[in-house]
């Protein structure tokens, strides 16, 4: 079973609508939560992060993190077709030690928000 | 403004032969990795440095090899390339955990 586990999808949705995005995780010691954006042939980029459990909010996008059911969510309002792209769950553990910056990621969910 | 390249970006090669992705980033940061991407994988971690002359084994490390011999660079090498390592790599840097800068990849074929 892999650690972190992410819906590949595709998800398709009409503009305006509200995606919702998940991840569930299996190991206890991740504290930080990430998630990424990556356009087709192009390198993943940090949208928000979140540090242990929580909500946290930037414009149109929502992080929250349910660390009592190991279940992280990524919430998008109002979504645009320029959303459109592979969203991607990481986790990493407290910082500090060997473990220092290790991210381990979902297998990426296919977005597409057509017109 | 600083950022983070990759060379090649397409590599087409042949099983046995000995290939190095390069990597080269402009944020001073003393942390970087090597990730490949693979449908159904996502992104597995191959190496990490804290530092120069610092190198790490990540997730899946067999058959490849890192040096760092300054902080802009961490070249990625592939002893003896083998089919199943036909995959996008991508190069990342980061000195604060859940901040990682990724390079815009290299698409490497095994024939």
């Amino acid at each position: 079973q892999k650690e972190v586990e992410q819906d590949p999808g595709p998800l398709s949705v009409p503009e305006g609508a509200i995606v919702s995005l998940n991840c569930t995780y299996s190991n206890s010691a991740f504290q930080y939560f990430m998630w990424y954006r990556q356009y087709s042939r192009k390198g993943p980029e940090l949208l928000m992060y979140t540090y242990s459990s929580g909500n946290k909010e930037d414009g149109r996008f929502t992080a929250q993190v349910d660390k009592s059911s190991k279940y992280i969510s990524l919430f998008i309002r109002d979504s645009q077709p320029s959303d459109s792209a592979t969203y991607l769950c990481a986790m990493s553990p407290r910082a500090g030690g060997t473990s220092y910056g290790k991210l381990t990621f979902g297998q990426g969910t296919i977005l597409t928000v057509h017109p | 403004d600083a950022e983070i390249t990759q060379s090649p970006r397409h590599k087409i090669t042949e099983t046995g032969r000995q290939v190095t992705l390069a990597c080269h980033q402009t944020w001073n940061h003393n942390n970087m990795f090597w990730y490949r991407q693979d449908l159904g994988h996502g992104l597995r971690l191959i190496h990490y440095s804290y530092g120069v002359q610092d190198t790490n084994k990540g997730e899946v490390s067999d058959g490849y090899s890192v040096s760092r011999s300054n902080t802009e660079d961490l070249p990625l090498t592939l002893e003896s390339a083998a089919s199943s390592q036909t995959s996008v790599y991508f190069c990342a840097s980061g000195d604060r955990v859940a901040e990682q800068y990724f390079g815009p990849g290299t698409r490497l074929t095994v024939t």
